[in-house]
């Protein structure tokens, strides 16, 4: 079974300028998530869809950071324009589809230097 | 939302002895507990998880036990290993599928 796949894995860019990581999760899972992981710190929420419905984006800072899932199946998050604060690993995760709470399966994450 | 608190943040064992690592969750209707470890520059992978109608779970050196009545669960590692050594997070999970996780421990076993 292939993995939760994600582009690039690095991406240096100054601030102001505007970046976007794609995920392409694993076949099949319905939901899908996106995290930010701050050096030193846990994975914090951003968006989770479900297909191409939006669950929750309450931590998803909507002034510089959108996200889209359009056929319910890859995503993109963007990121416009960026501050010295974004710099983070942007990391996408799905669990099995078919019921709730299980393994959420997180692929290599995006890394988002912010000079 | 749920909050999630863990610690200690950094945790240094000699090699052979135990670890615990302490998290407790602020939301009663979470009811799935997992636990990831992170190794430098990689993804976090599942190690060991646990549901709310559980108390203990083992598996060879990892052990996880819950108590739904504090709010509160713990990682428990025994004979640790140099290959241990890694961050650890905890999670809670509720029916909407929402994980919330804690702010990490960087365990280091010492040889």
């Amino acid at each position: 079974e292939a993995g939760v796949a994600q582009s690039p894995r690095y991406k240096i860019i100054e601030k102001r300028q505007s970046v976007a990581f794609w995920c392409n999760p694993i076949s099949g899972h319905a939901t899908l998530y996106w995290y930010q992981q701050i050096l030193g710190q846990g994975p914090k929420l951003l968006i989770q869809f479900q297909n191409n419905g939006v669950v929750d984006d309450s931590q998803l800072p909507k002034d510089r950071f959108s996200a889209e899932r359009l056929k319910g199946v890859d995503s993109t998050l963007k990121i416009q324009p960026a501050k010295l604060e974004d710099s983070a690993v942007y990391l996408c995760a799905s669990p099995p589809s078919g019921g709730n709470t299980g393994e959420l399966f997180f692929g290599e994450g995006s890394r988002l230097t912010v000079l | 939302g749920e909050n999630v608190e863990q610690h200690p943040s950094t945790l240094s064992v000699q090699e052979g002895d135990s670890a615990v690592i302490k998290c407790t969750y602020s939301d009663s209707a979470s009811n799935y507990f997992p636990w990831y470890k992170q190794e430098l520059g990689k993804r976090p992978q599942l190690i060991i998880d646990i549901r709310s109608n559980v108390g203990e779970k083992k598996d060879q050196r990892i052990a996880v036990t819950l108590n739904k009545t504090a709010k509160h669960f713990s990682l428990h590692i025994t004979e640790t290993q140099p290959e241990d050594s890694a961050v650890y997070f905890c999670a809670a999970s509720n029916a909407g599928n929402q994980f919330y996780f804690g702010t990490g421990t960087s365990l280091t076993v010492i040889p």
